[in-house]
């Protein structure tokens, strides 16, 4: 089993939707969540960066943490067209070495 | 300000090879990552170096190696290359790792091996 699961898509959504992405984990000791988005040919962006459980909102993005479930939500409001990209969750445990664990990534497409 | 910059972008070489990466951080950010990513098998995390050292390893074989400059840019080296090492080869930097700051990322160099 690996330690953190994304499903991979491909997901479509037509342009204004609201776009769920999701990540399960098995380590309880992820302190640190990130959400990257990556475009075809380029390297990761990184989008959203939170600590321990809640939520955390930028722009259309709300990152949203659940460590009792072991299960972290990315959603994007009134999805765009450039929107449309792999994104990517990775986690980190506190004195881990800074080593990110990633999800395999969903892959997004957002239509007109 | 400028982000992680690579080179080269793309790189083919053959079986049993040798070849160096390098990657220069954005300025101010001490610590560089190297994550291979490979095809089906996502991000794996390869070196941290912070201030020259090598600071942790991810579970690839030696021939994978490196080093952090004094200007704090770095180089990944791959010796003995096999077939499998095909893959995007990406640099990431943040500042000291004790206030656990994010990562970010370049745009990867593209290994072929033929």
């Amino acid at each position: 089993q690996k330690e953190v699961e994304q499903d991979p898509g491909p997901l479509s959504v037509p342009e204004g939707a609201i776009v769920s992405l999701n990540c399960t984990y098995s380590n309880s000791a992820f302190q640190y969540f990130m959400w990257y988005r990556q475009y075809s040919r380029k390297g990761p962006e990184l989008l959203m960066y939170t600590y321990s459980s809640g939520n955390k909102e930028d722009g259309r993005f709300t990152a949203q943490v659940d460590k009792s479930s072991k299960y972290i939500s990315l959603f994007i409001r009134d999805s765009q067209p450039s929107d449309s990209a792999t994104y990517l969750c990775a986690m980190m445990v506190t004195g881990g070495g800074n080593k990110l664990t990633f999800g395999t990534g969903t892959q997004l497409k957002v239509e007109l | 300000e400028a982000g992680v910059t690579q080179s080269p972008t793309h790189l083919i070489k053959t079986r049993g090879q040798q070849v160096t990466l390098r990657c220069s951080p954005i300025s101010g950010h001490t610590s560089v990552y190297w994550y291979q990513q490979a095809l089906g098998l996502g991000l794996q995390f390869l070196l941290w170096y912070d201030e020259g050292e090598e600071r942790n390893r991810g579970n690839f074989p030696p021939r994978f190696s490196g080093r952090q400059f004094p200007n704090y840019s770095s180089e990944l080296n791959v010796n003995a290359l096999e077939l499998e090492d095909s893959a995007l080869y990406l640099c990431a930097s943040s500042h000291k790792q004790v206030l656990n700051q994010p990562q970010h990322f370049g745009d990867g160099t593209r290994l072929s091996i033929l």
